[in-house]
């Protein structure tokens, strides 16, 4: 079986600082990660995803993420935070195989940008 | 083009009692899941489907839960005999078909309350 785990439950910076939203899995044969975005009201929203080939994988609204397979980590980072980047933020993981389309959650991460 | 849309957005029910949530995924997609968010929580998954059969239901948590999708498109979440501890969002997602690497695109969700 796999997990995730999102260190921070809250999260505040400046706007225009750097975001870090930490994300540690766990997934005994090779992972499928994502993070998703959740805006007050509205549904989950990807992101980005890693399946195969680069490790840094680029996403909407200027978030990246890169996958560490020695760290067992997928962390979440944007180089300068903007007002509309406050929202909940979840990473999920999945993995490769026939049955396995379930997304597995982290218990997400709060973001709020301090003006 | 339209999305994911659930209906109601929100139910109030009394233990006990009966309730169905709908889903309505984007048109063409074969995939469908259903998955619980409690207060503080990431979803979890629930359900399943490619076209009209069950593929996973590993995630239902007792046989008061059960869900249909008739003609593969609608699908339809049931609760017998609600209890306090149900309460919780419930999302629905659809993917043009399975397989994790597939995005899954979430509804907004029908909030469920139990008093």
């Amino acid at each position: 079986a796999q997990s995730v785990t999102q260190l921070g439950s809250h999260v505040s910076v400046s706007e225009g600082a750097l975001v870090l939203l930490r994300c540690n899995y766990s997934s005994s044969v090779p992972p499928y990660l994502f993070w998703y975005v959740q805006y007050p009201n509205q549904g989950l929203q990807l992101l980005l995803k890693y399946t195969t080939g680069a490790t840094l994988v680029k996403g909407i609204n200027g978030f990246e993420a890169e996958f560490k397979k020695s760290e067992t980590s997928f962390h979440l980072t944007k180089p300068s935070a903007h007002m509309s980047d406050a929202a909940e933020y979840f990473c999920a993981v999945s993995v490769r195989g026939f049955g396995n389309e379930k997304l597995t959650f982290g218990t997400g991460t709060r973001l709020t940008i301090i003006p | 083009g339209a999305g994911v849309s659930q209906t109601p957005s929100n139910k109030v029910t009394e233990k006990g009692k009966y309730v169905e949530l709908r889903c309505d995924p984007i048109s063409g997609h074969t995939a469908l899941y259903w998955y619980r968010q409690s207060l503080g929580q990431g979803p979890e998954f629930l359900i399943y489907f490619q076209g009209t059969g069950a593929a996973d239901d590993s995630g239902l948590p007792n046989d008061r839960f059960f869900a249909v999708r008739p003609e593969g498109s609608v699908s339809t979440l049931k609760i017998q005999r609600t209890e306090r501890g149900d309460s919780a969002v419930y999302l629905c997602a659809s993917s043009l078909m399975g397989g994790a690497i597939n995005e899954q695109f979430f509804g907004p969700g029908t909030r469920l309350t139990v008093l």
